[in-house]
């Protein structure tokens, strides 16, 4: 199996513009948690998706991101329009509803490093 | 408030020392506490959790509520281990929560 992917690997965009991250999780993974590292700090939770709806939506920054899953597979998150402070790795986890397997075990996609010039 | 605190930013040791890598942590109520590492060039993965008391790759890690620490150890430490290593925890509520990590602490081995 492949793993929860995510693409862009990497996205270089100028301030101002827009960037759409994709991520897909491992098939049959209802949980989907957007996390996001920025530069010399600590990883930082940003949402979670249970199916298609959003359990918990406190990390996200600011109303320039948007998070959606589109019938509960996979997620974009959106930064319109995007600022210098949004550089940083966005990674994206999946898991299991517990009782359907490994209780709360998270696991990571490969990460989307976004730079805005 | 919930937060997990790693005092090290980089841990530099000889292969075959001893290792230990700090992690403290504040949470009111039962936390799930976990160690991911990322290798180099790898993703994020898990490679410790308190409940299943567990020892992988040699590391080891004991959650003490008195401290509120889960420090990861290993007895003897090779290359292979060099990485970035995060202290995390999650709220014991039914596995929906959230992780919420520490800062990392960058593992280097010599030979």
């Amino acid at each position: 199996e492949a793993g929860v992917t995510q693409f862009p690997s990497h996205s270089v965009i100028e301030k101002g513009q827009t960037v759409t991250l994709r991520c897909d999780p491992i098939s049959g993974h209802d949980n989907l948690y957007w996390y996001r590292r920025v530069m010399g700090k600590e990883i930082k939770f940003l949402l979670h998706f249970v199916k298609e709806s959003k359990q918990d939506e406190s990390g996200m920054p600011n109303n320039r991101f948007l998070a959606e899953r589109t019938g509960g597979t996979y997620s974009t998150l959106k930064v319109q329009p995007a600022e210098l402070e949004d550089s940083g790795v966005y990674f994206c986890a999946s898991s299991l509803i517990p009782g359907q397997g490994a209780y709360n075990e998270q696991f990571f996609g490969p990460g989307t490093r976004l730079t805005v010039l | 408030a919930q937060r997990v605190t790693q005092p090290e930013k980089l841990l530099s040791v000889f292969k075959g020392a001893p290792v230990e890598l700090k992690c403290n942590y504040s949470y009111s109520g039962s936390p799930e506490l976990f160690w991911y590492v990322q290798y180099s060039r790898q993703r994020l993965q898990l490679l410790l959790r308190h409940i299943s008391r567990e020892s992988i790759k040699g590391f080891t890690a004991d959650l003490n509520k008195g401290e509120t620490s889960f420090h990861l150890k290993k007895p003897f430490a090779q290359e292979e281990d060099s990485a970035m290593y995060y202290c995390a925890l999650s709220g014991f509520s039914g596995g929906y929560n959230k992780l919420i990590f520490g800062a990392g602490t960058r593992l280097a081995v010599h030979p």
